[in-house]
Order: structure tokens, then C-alpha cells, then sequence
């Protein structure tokens, strides 16, 4: 099965809204990442989560260890955070990076 | 800052046909890493280097050599081509190997005719 699960799979959004992605993981992590793929294919880095929680403008991303779990908030949406968002999380047995299938997101005027 | 710089952008060749693209960091980073992202999936990792000279697989090494020739680079050869593996292919860096976030390239596609 998936050891990182995202979701949902894709999601469509009002400009100005709210929303949360959300990460399962099964196997055992200390850290998590997540990044944005932008609609030419640019990956960028929003956050690197031991666990706890991280602010940048209006994103938040909270990792839960023992829940097994981290989410992405996104808060007033705005078009150019449309793209597709990934989760990747490193395993403890083997440091090895595990990624998720992505969330894509499109905002709407 | 830094940055990573991926060439070609587009790879074009024939099946069959032995092909390289190349990676340069300028981070000064450690770790460096190939990974193929084929249309409206997840990333999948075909080799990364540790270090130079070093060169560890991926789950997806088969069909594929790198090499890590020098700090700065790491290059990355499909062996022989096939029409089933156009893809978009991304390099990344990082410090280290482990605990630190990853970096990426702007890509190389490929496509094979």
C-alpha cells in the first residue's frame, strides 16, 4: 500500500478561500517535507517539519508524529497557488525520501 | 542562494538510442539526486550520489547509469531509450543525505521517437 497518502487527489477552490491537504504516513518519520509543482513543472520547498507546526504568509503546515499525519493549510487562496503539492516524508529505517502522489490544486477567479 | 541547472531542457532522441542529461549545482551541497516524473504522477528516485565518486541506486536504477563526476555535477544516461519512458526527468541536491530539505532543477523532458 501507499506509505505516504495524499488527498484528496485533486481539489478545485474559490480565489479568497480556505482549504487543508492533508499526508498519512505508515511508515515511521521524524521529518517531513512539502513542496509546490507550479503549472511549467518548477518544484519549490515550502516547509521542512520536525514535528510541529510552520507559518509563511498564508500557508501553515502542521506534522502530527504520533498521529502519523501532517497537513498543509491554505489560507485566502490566490491564483498563483495553483499547481500540484507534494508531501514527502523520510523514512527512519533507511533515510530513504518517500513521496506522496500529490494533491492538484486549481484555483478559480 | 543557489541554483540548479539542468541540461537540455528537452531531450529528443530515437529508441534504442543511449542519452545523457546533465546536472550542476552551485549550493555546494553534498548530496545530488535523479529523480523521473512521468505525466500527472509522483516522483520516483533512479540514483543519487552521496558524495563524489559516489553513486547509490534508487528503486528505478534499471535502464539507467549516473555519475557523480565532480561535487558540482551529476549526470545521468539512459542506457537505450524506449518510447514507454518519455518522461520529465528531475535533479535535486541537498547538505546532506539526511535531514535536510531538497532543491530542484526547472527539469529535463524526454522525449523518444
Amino acid at each position: 500500500g501507499d506509505q505516504v497518502k495524499q488527498s484528496p487527489s485533486a481539489l478545485s477552490l474559490q480565489e479568497g478561500t480556505n482549504s487543508a491537504l492533508r499526508c498519512n504516513f505508515s511508515i515511521a518519520t521524524t521529518t517531513v517535507q512539502w513542496f509546490l509543482q507550479n503549472p511549467r513543472g518548477s518544484l519549490m520547498n515550502l516547509f521542512y517539519l520536525v514535528p510541529g507546526t510552520k507559518e509563511n504568509g498564508r500557508l501553515k503546515s502542521t506534522f502530527n508524529s504520533k498521529e502519523s499525519y501532517s497537513t498543509l493549510h491554505i489560507r485566502d487562496a490566490q491564483l498563483e497557488d495553483s499547481g500540484t503539492y507534494f508531501c514527502a516524508a523520510e523514512d527512519d529505517s533507511n533515510y530513504q525520501l518517500i513521496w506522496g502522489s500529490g494533491t492538484k490544486l486549481i484555483i478559480k477567479p | 542562494g543557489g541554483i540548479i541547472t539542468q541540461t537540455p531542457k528537452f531531450l529528443i532522441g530515437q529508441e534504442g538510442q543511449k542519452l545523457t542529461l546533465k546536472c550542476q549545482q552551485n549550493f555546494n551541497h553534498d548530496t545530488m539526486y535523479w529523480y523521473r516524473q512521468d505525466s500527472g504522477k509522483g516522483l520516483r528516485l533512479i540514483y543519487y550520489s552521496i558524495t563524489e565518486n559516489d553513486l547509490q541506486k534508487g528503486d528505478l536504477s534499471e535502464g539507467y547509469d549516473a555519475s557523480r563526476e565532480k561535487k558540482s555535477s551529476f549526470s545521468l544516461t539512459v542506457t537505450s531509450a524506449q518510447k514507454n519512458e518519455m518522461a520529465v526527468f528531475l535533479c535535486a541536491s541537498s547538505i546532506n543525505r539526511v535531514g535536510n530539505t531538497l532543491y530542484f532543477g526547472e527539469g529535463s523532458r524526454l522525449i523518444v521517437v
